[in-house]
């Protein structure tokens, strides 16, 4: 079964500074990999994705993603944050083949300060 | 223009009542979900329809029945709501189930915040 691991619930940060936000998977089989935000009483926007090719994936909003596959991670970098960046970020995993059945870990929360 | 829409936004109601929450979306999309999302912002799908056919079922309690009038709308009915059904329920869509497009994002709609009391 998969799963999807983000260690981080809260990840302080003073604006300007860089940001990763951690996320690693468990599947035994070949993955596609989600990277979505989710603002205050907002839903869910997609950042970025990873389904093949280059492993290193540019979003939205400047943000980016490295796929490692070796280290089953998917981690979430922005070299400089705004405030408007505060947010749940949840990555999340589906399976390749013949289904489109998103599994979403438990999200961190980006809190970007002054 | 909004892409997907969920109707109403807040909904506060006793235990035991039988509530609905409607979902439509505009972009052509054949799949559209249902999402259950707690009060520690985890998210599980609940159930997926393709072409009004359902494709996802998860281990959901019977009380809740989703409907799919047509590929445009789906709807989520909950009977004898309890009060471990508060959360936030996002109705997602995409555009294609195994046609291969693998590379199909989905798309949330701004969610229903139900609190049963």
């Amino acid at each position: 079964a998969q799963s999807v691991t983000q260690l981080d619930s809260q990840v302080p940060v003073f604006e300007e500074a860089p940001v990763e936000l951690r996320c690693n998977y468990s599947s035994s089989v070949s993955v596609y990999l989600f990277w979505y935000v989710q603002y205050p009483n907002q839903g869910l926007q997609l950042l970025l994705k990873y389904l093949s090719g280059s492993t290193l994936v540019k979003g939205i909003n400047g943000f980016e993603a490295e796929f490692n596959k070796s280290q089953t991670s998917f981690h979430l970098r922005k070299p400089s944050v705004h405030i408007s960046d505060t947010a749940e970020y949840f990555c999340a995993v589906r399976r390749g083949g013949a289904t489109n059945k998103l599994i979403f870990g438990t999200g961190t929360l980006l809190a970007v300060q002054p | 223009d909004t892409a997907v829409s969920q109707t109403p936004k807040y909904l506060v109601t006793q235990m035991g009542n039988d509530k609905s929450i409607k979902c439509e979306q505009n972009l052509g999309h054949d799949t559209m979900y249902w999402y259950k999302q707690d009060s520690k912002k985890f998210l599980k799908i609940m159930f997926s329809y393709n072409n009004k056919e359902l494709i996802i079922n998860e281990t959901v309690p019977n009380r809740f029945s989703p409907k799919s009038p047509d590929k445009a709308h789906l709807n989520l009915h909950i009977n004898s709501l309890e009060l471990g059904d508060s959360a936030v329920y996002f109705c997602a869509s995409s555009q294609a189930w195994l046609a291969g497009a693998y590379q199909e994002t989905q798309y949330f709609g701004p969610g229903t915040r139900l609190l049963v009391l």
